[in-house]
């Protein structure tokens, strides 16, 4: 069984700082993994994906993520926070997503941006 | 036009009462979810459908009931809502490959 853990369930940055949050997952078999945001009264919105391939993903709004086996990681990051990345974003895991089209979430990070 | 909608999207009710949570797509999607969000816990699954004719409890199903009315609709039901109940629900759906679930706006429930 899978699940994931996400470090830190808020983050503060200025704007223009680098955004990095941190997902860790664990599962028995290669997972797929998510990012998912969630801006406020919305919805959650698809950042980017890891399914197989290369292990550094590139998303949406200059969003990417690296999937590190050795490290169980697939933290997401972005050179240069906005105001508009102010959302609460969701770190997630499939392990059997040809089997069983379940996936796992984290906590979740509320991103804050300074000005 | 949004493909996946949900209503309501607000409903306070009190204890007791029965509720029913709608969900709507125009993706064609086959797969179709339901979700609640509580702070801290992030997104737990409660029912998920993978046509109209199968239907399996996720992690926290005991409350809840489902109803896949059509490959469009998906509803969810809450027979006797208790005050632990309040959260905020997520209907979602899938595509058949790599699992990537598209979300509705949510419906924010409080039970009194």
């Amino acid at each position: 069984a899978q699940s994931v853990t996400q470090l830190g369930s808020h983050v503060s940055v200025s704007e223009g700082a680098l955004v990095l949050l941190r997902c860790n997952y664990s599962s028995s078999v290669p997972p797929y993994l998510f990012w998912y945001v969630q801006y406020p009264n919305q919805g959650l919105q698809l950042l980017l994906k890891y399914t197989t391939g290369a292990t550094l993903v590139k998303g949406i709004n200059g969003f990417e993520a690296e999937f590190k086996k050795s490290e169980t990681s697939f933290h997401l990051t972005k050179p240069s926070a906005h105001m508009s990345d102010a959302a609460e974003y969701f770190c997630a895991v499939s392990d059997q997503p040809k089997v069983d089209y379940k996936l796992s979430f984290g906590a979740g990070t509320t991103v804050t941006v300074r000005a | 036009d949004a493909d996946v909608t949900q209503t309501p999207r607000n409903r306070i009710t009190k204890t007791g009462k029965r509720i029913m949570l709608e969900c709507s797509q125009t993706k064609g999607h086959d797969r179709m979810y339901w979700y609640r969000q509580d702070p801290g816990l992030g997104l737990r699954l409660i029912y998920y459908s993978f046509d109209v004719k199968d239907i399996n409890k996720g992690e926290i199903s005991d409350g809840y009931s489902v109803s896949r009315q059509a490959q469009a609709k998906f509803s969810l039901s809450l027979e006797s809502a208790i005050p632990n109940q309040t959260a905020l629900y997520f209907c979602a759906t899938s595509t058949l490959s790599y699992n990537e679930q598209f979300f509705g706006p949510g419906t924010r429930l409080t039970v009194l």
